[in-house]
């Protein structure tokens, strides 16, 4: 079985640009989770999602910050415009409602 | 107060001892107790979870809850090389979805 699929795995870029992180979860996962992971703070819940819904997003740094999920099969996660504060590594995880989550192996996260 | 404390470590032990990780949290909501490891440059990976107090046992893993105290214990019997990774505790609150995550606690085993 496929798991949780992010891309890119590495991305450097410098600060003041764009930056989309994209999952595909699992497929019959309806639920789905944005983290973000740094050594200061650990692995922290950014926003998720169920059956495509946005629920609860108080873990979004700011509002340079957006996540959407258009359809069940893919997610994305923008930073516009990226800080060098945004370096981190941002994992993707899915789940069915109320079961144990499934991580990606993330995206490492570099601004410049 | 953080709500899960977990001494980030690292621990370095032999192969063949008995590995202790252990958490603490503040919320008595908590009802479901998950343990992931964490390989470098990959994703957590759920170990084992268990439910309220009591123990659990997969293979060479125990999972530990005291509710009482509010301590989590993970256990590993005859550590092997390949356990070498950072271990993450993340309690959650019955009908919730939201992990909350400790710092995890690198650990190392030695051949």
């Amino acid at each position: 079985d496929a798991g949780v699929i992010q891309s890119p795995r590495h991305e450097v870029t410098e600060m003041g640009q764009e930056v989309t992180l994209r999952c595909k979860p699992i497929s019959g996962h309806n639920s789905l989770f944005w983290y973000r992971q740094t050594m200061m703070r650990g692995l922290e819940l950014l926003i998720y999602f169920n059956n495509n819904v946005p629920i609860d997003d108080s873990g979004m740094p700011e509002d340079r910050f957006s996540a959407k999920m258009p359809n069940a099969s893919f997610s994305t996660l923008k930073i516009q415009p990226s800080e060098p504060r945004d370096s981190a590594v941002y994992f993707c995880a899915s789940s069915p409602q109320g079961r144990p989550q499934h991580f990606g192996d993330g995206t490492r996260l570099s601004i410049l | 107060q953080k709500e899960v404390e977990q001494d980030p470590g690292p621990l370095s032990v032999p192969e063949g001892a008995i590995v202790s990780l252990n958490c603490t949290y503040s919320n008595s909501a908590f009802q479901y107790f998950m343990w992931y490891r964490q390989y470098s440059r990959k994703g957590p990976e759920l170990l084992m979870y268990t439910y309220s107090s009591g123990n659990k046992e997969d293979g060479r893993f125990t999972a530990q809850v005291d509710k009482s105290s509010k301590y989590i214990s993970l256990f590993i019997r005859d550590s092997q090389p390949s356990d070498s990774a950072t271990y993450l505790c993340a309690p959650l609150t019955g009908g919730a979805q939201k992990l909350v995550f400790g710092q995890g606690t690198r650990l190392t085993i030695n051949p």
